[in-house]
C-alpha cells in the first residue's frame, strides 16, 4: 500500500531554522490531509490538517501546504525547536463513511540545539 | 485536556490465546477506531465503529478480530486466537465528527507481544 508516501525517513535541522517535511499521495479521492507527531512510547498526536479545497493552513509555527495537481503536501515548522524532535506522519482520508486514515511511513525529525 | 486512554500498556500472550485490548475514548466523541503498527512498518487502519456498528474494516480485520462498545465509555478490540504476526502496537482513536472534518485523537497504544 503506497498511497501515501514520505520519502525521507529522517531530517536533521538546527534550532531556529525551518523544518520542511514532505508527503506525496497517489489516491486522487483523498480530500483531507493531516499531520501527526509521535514521540516514542506514545500514540500519534494530531498537529494540523488541511482540506483539499485549500492550499494552505497555518497554526502558530506549523503551516501545511497542499499542491493538489502534484499530489504533494508539506509541513513547515518555523522556527524549529528541540522539543519538535519526533516522528512526523502524514495521513489522508477520502471522506468515506469509515473515515479510515491512510498513513505514510513517517519522517524522524531531529532538531539540534 | 481530554485524552484517549488504553489498557494494558503491554500485553504478552501465547499464540492461540484470546486477548482483549481496552480503550476509553474521549467522552463526547462518537466515532471510534483501531489501528496497529507492526515494528518498522506503517500505522495501519483496522476498523472504524459508529453507532454500535462497524463502519469500515480493512483486509487485516478478519474473523479473528472483533470490536465492541460494551458500555458508554469502553471500546474493546478482541483477537480470538492470536498469531505471532499479531505482535504490534495497537492504537485506539476517537473523533467527534466523521469525515471529512475528521481529526482523530489517538491513545498511547498497547504493545501486544505474541510468543
Amino acid at each position: 500500500d503506497q498511497q501515501v508516501k514520505q520519502n525521507s525517513p529522517s531530517l536533521s535541522v538546527q534550532e531556529g531554522r525551518i523544518s520542511i517535511l514532505n508527503c506525496d499521495y497517489t489516491n486522487s479521492m483523498f480530500d483531507y490531509f493531516l499531520w501527526y507527531k509521535k514521540y516514542p512510547a506514545e500514540g500519534p498526536t494530531f498537529l494540523i490538517s488541511i482540506s483539499s479545497i485549500k492550499d494552505k493552513n497555518e497554526d502558530g509555527r506549523f503551516t501545511v501546504f497542499l499542491n493538489k495537481s502534484a499530489k504533494h503536501l508539506s509541513l513547515h515548522i518555523v522556527p524549529s525547536q528541540p522539543g519538535d524532535s519526533a516522528v512526523y506522519f502524514c495521513a489522508a482520508t477520502d471522506g468515506t463513511s469509515g473515515s479510515r486514515l491512510t498513513f505514510g511511513e513517517g519522517t524522524q525529525l531531529t532538531v539540534n540545539p | 485536556e481530554p485524552e484517549v486512554t488504553q489498557t494494558p500498556s503491554h500485553q504478552v500472550t501465547q499464540m492461540g490465546q484470546e486477548v482483549i485490548l481496552r480503550c476509553v475514548p474521549i467522552s463526547n466523541h462518537l466515532y471510534f477506531y483501531w489501528y496497529r503498527q507492526i515494528l518498522g512498518q506503517k500505522v495501519e487502519f483496522l476498523v472504524s465503529f459508529y453507532n454500535n456498528e462497524i463502519s469500515e474494516k480493512s483486509e487485516i480485520f478478519d474473523d479473528q478480530f472483533s470490536v465492541e462498545r460494551p458500555d458508554g465509555s469502553n471500546f474493546t478490540l478482541k483477537i480470538r486466537s492470536t498469531k505471532l504476526e499479531d505482535s504490534a502496537m495497537y492504537f485506539c482513536a476517537s473523533s467527534r465528527d466523521r469525515a471529512p472534518y475528521n481529526e482523530q485523537f489517538f491513545g498511547p497504544g498497547t504493545r501486544l507481544t505474541v510468543l
